[in-house]
C-alpha cells in the first residue's frame, strides 16, 4: 500500500486565494518532499522538510511537518492560474527501506 | 543540461510483445528511479538503483527488469508485456536515496 494520502483529492480556487493540501503518511521518515505536476509533465521538486524541521517557506510555499500526527500541509499563497496542476507528497527513508513512497495526489485548479 | 531523458515518449505494444524503455541523467546522480503512474493511483516504484552496480526492487516489480548500464543510464524492459502494463512510465535521478528527485518526461505505453 502507498506511504502517503492526500487531502483533498481535488481543489478549485479563485486566484489570489490561498490554497491548502494535506499529507498523512503511515510509518517513520527522514523527510517529506512535495512535487508538483502539470498535466502531461513529469513532476518537479517543490520543497524538502527533514523529519527534525517543523516548518519551511520557499516563495509562495510553506510546508508544515507534524511528526508525531504523521501529517505535513502544503500552503500557496496568492494562488495563480498558473498554479494549476497536481500536487504530490512523497515520503523518504527512515523505516521505508529508503524508498520513496507517493501519494495519490491533489489536482488544483486557479480559476483566473 | 537536458536533465532526465526518456526514450521513446510513446509506444505501442501487443500482449506478448517485448520492449525496452530508456533513461539517461546528465547530472552525475547516483541514484535512478523507474515508476508508473496511473490514473488514481499516484507513482509506484517499479525498480531502484541506489548506485552504479545496484538494483533493487520497490513496490511492483513484477514483470519488469532493470539494468544500471552505468552511472548515466538505466533501462527498463518487459520481457512480455500484458495489457495491466498500460501506463506512463517515469524515470527519475537523485544524487542520492531520500534527496529530491529530477523526473523524465515520460514514456506512455499502451499495451492492447
Amino acid at each position: 500500500s502507498q506511504q502517503g494520502e492526500e487531502d483533498p483529492q481535488a481543489l478549485s480556487i479563485q486566484e489570489g486565494e490561498n490554497a491548502t493540501m494535506n499529507c498523512s503518511y503511515k510509518t517513520s521518515i527522514n523527510n517529506l518532499q512535495w512535487y508538483r505536476q502539470n498535466s502531461g509533465r513529469g513532476l518537479v521538486h517543490l520543497i524538502l522538510i527533514r523529519s527534525n524541521e517543523r516548518e519551511k517557506h520557499s516563495g509562495r510555499l510553506r510546508v508544515t511537518l507534524d511528526t508525531s500526527k504523521k501529517s505535513s500541509s502544503l500552503l500557496i499563497t496568492a494562488s495563480r492560474a498558473a498554479d494549476t496542476a497536481s500536487y504530490f507528497c512523497a515520503t523518504a527513508g527512515r523505516g521505508t527501506g529508503n524508498q520513496f513512497y507517493f501519494g495519490t495526489g491533489t489536482s488544483l485548479t486557479v480559476i483566473p | 543540461n537536458a536533465g532526465v531523458t526518456q526514450t521513446p515518449k510513446f509506444q505501442v505494444l501487443k500482449t506478448g510483445q517485448s520492449m525496452t524503455l530508456q533513461c539517461a541523467q546528465d547530472m552525475n546522480h547516483n541514484s535512478m528511479y523507474w515508476y508508473r503512474q496511473d490514473p488514481g493511483m499516484g507513482l509506484r516504484l517499479i525498480y531502484y538503483s541506489a548506485s552504479e552496480g545496484t538494483t533493487d526492487k520497490g513496490e511492483v516489480p513484477n514483470g519488469y527488469n532493470v539494468s544500471r548500464l552505468n552511472k548515466r543510464e538505466f533501462s527498463l524492459r518487459l520481457e512480455s508485456a500484458a495489457p495491466s502494463q498500460t501506463s506512463v512510465y517515469f524515470c527519475a535521478s537523485s544524487v542520492g536515496m531520500v534527496y529530491e528527485q529530477y523526473f523524465g518526461p515520460g514514456t506512455r505505453l499502451t499495451v492492447t
